[in-house]
């Protein structure tokens, strides 16, 4: 069985740019999440998907960030414009339902400069 | 009260030794415990997990021991090998709520 697959694994931007992180959960998975995980530190939750449904985005940076999931399978994170602490790693991943294991993606390294 | 504090930052170990990671909590409301294991360029898998009804879960090497009433909870790795260096992380997830709280990691390093 495939994994949770994200790309591109590496993106090096420069601040004020925009940038965009895919995201494609494991077959079935009717739960998506989006993480952000800082060097050193553990996964913090960004969003989370119930099928096509964003049902907890609370701790989101709506003024830059935004997310979609259409169709309720493949997932997109946007960060528009990128700053400079917003480099980190952010990971994807996803679970058959919402309190099931969640699994995750390899993430996608991110560096502004 | 949402934290998940966790200790210690880095760890080293002789391969074959025990190796314990400790999480603190303060929310009563968690109810769910997992642990994370990540390699380097790799995403957290799962390696256990444990609810607050029982004192202690053991899968091959590896056991949670749970302590309630000091709202504490630890990972011990028994004949610690070199394929086990990656860092770990305890978690947190209350009953009624999907969102998963980290700790801050624990780097492991097993010496041959």
């Amino acid at each position: 069985e495939a994994g949770v697959v994200q790309s591109p694994r590496y993106k090096i931007i420069e601040k004020k740019q925009p940038v965009a992180f895919w995201c494609n959960p494991i077959s079935g998975h009717n739960t998506l999440y989006w993480y952000l995980q800082n060097l050193g530190q553990g996964p913090e939750l960004l969003i989370r998907y119930e099928n096509e449904e964003a049902v907890d985005d609370s701790q989101l940076p709506k003024d830059r960030f935004s997310a979609e999931r259409l169709k309720g399978v493949d997932s997109t994170l946007k960060i528009q414009p990128a700053e400079l602490g917003d480099s980190a790693v952010y990971l994807c991943a996803s679970s058959p339902e919402g309190r099931g294991e969640q699994f995750f993606g390899p993430g996608t390294r991110l560096t502004v400069l | 009260q949402q934290q998940v504090k966790q200790s210690p930052q880095s760890l080293i170990v002789q391969k074959g030794g025990i190796s314990i990671i400790n999480c603190a909590y303060e929310n009563t409301a968690f109810d769910y415990f997992p642990w994370y294991q990540q390699f380097p360029g790799k995403g957290p898998a799962l390696l256990i997990a444990i609810r607050p009804d029982v004192s202690e879960k053991k899968e091959g090497r590896f056991t949670i021991s749970f302590n309630k009433s000091a709202k504490q909870f630890s990972l011990h790795i028994m004949d610690s090998q070199p394929g086990d260096s990656a860092t770990y992380f305890c978690a947190a997830r209350m009953d009624s709520s999907y969102k998963l709280i980290f700790g801050s990691g624990t780097r492991l390093l097993v010496r041959p």
